[in-house]
């Protein structure tokens, strides 16, 4: 069974850089057969969908974070990470990381339980 | 962006109960859309994709429907793990987009 796991820091100062793990068990993350992102979602708010990656490198964003985030993806490690520099107050939020299919139009269909970054001095 | 929209945000019920809950997008997304169910310090779980097809080991009382812009899902007799936080999402087109979502209370 495929799993998803979170990790990273649950506290980063304002202006800092928020830096996220997705720790990937039971599956491969180098298929092509998939995209590995990260949404999340602010208290009281709903879920928005940060950025996405191919094993290749490939990547792409929501034009929402203004060219703050970056993922990158170590496929030895199964890992894929998410950065956010220059943190303000409304990037608090649970972050969560999924998998969504690489071919034509599919859902998030797996996901890790999610991780609360608070921002805060 | 496309906006989803979901009705109710709270919506408490019995167990039993026959429940609705409505998604509307901004603009069309054809049949492109998700159902979620979380739990609190769970990972969100996928119920329907493509607005109306069940993911596998989801129980028969969920169902959905809808195209172009309305979309809706059903529980038809509510049960104890129910309870939860429903969301829809549109994958029609670039961002991909949420609703608020429905919390699912005990009545």
């Amino acid at each position: 069974q495929l799993q998803l796991r979170e990790s990273g820091p649950g506290l980063v100062k304002p202006s800092e850089t928020l830096s996220l793990t997705c720790t990937v068990s039971g599956g491969s993350i180098s298929s092509s057969n998939y995209y590995w992102g990260w949404i999340r979602q602010p208290p009281g708010k709903g879920l928005e969908w940060i950025g996405s990656i191919f094993y290749s490198g490939a990547t792409f964003y929501n034009p929402s974070l203004k060219n703050r985030a970056t993922i990158s993806v170590d496929t030895s490690k199964t890992q894929f990470s998410l950065k956010v520099n220059s943190v303000t107050a409304a990037d608090t939020a649970v972050y969560y990381c999924a998998r969504r299919g690489a071919h034509g139009y599919n859902p998030f269909d797996y996901w890790g339980q999610g991780t609360l970054v608070t921002v805060s001095s | 962006d496309i906006q989803m929209t979901q009705s109710p945000s709270t919506l408490s019920a019995s167990v039993g109960d026959r429940v609705t809950i409505t998604c509307r997008a901004s603009q069309t997304i054809s049949t492109w859309l998700a159902w979620y169910q979380r739990k609190p310090g769970k990972a969100p779980n996928l119920l329907i994709h493509r607005a109306s097809t069940l993911e596998g080991g989801v129980p028969s009382r969920f169902s959905g429907s809808g195209s172009g812009t309305e979309f809706t899902l059903t529980i038809t007799s509510l049960q104890p793990d129910d309870f939860a936080t429903y969301y829809c999402q549109q994958y029609n087109s670039f961002p991909w987009t949420f609703g608020q979502g429905t919390k699912v209370e005990i009545k």
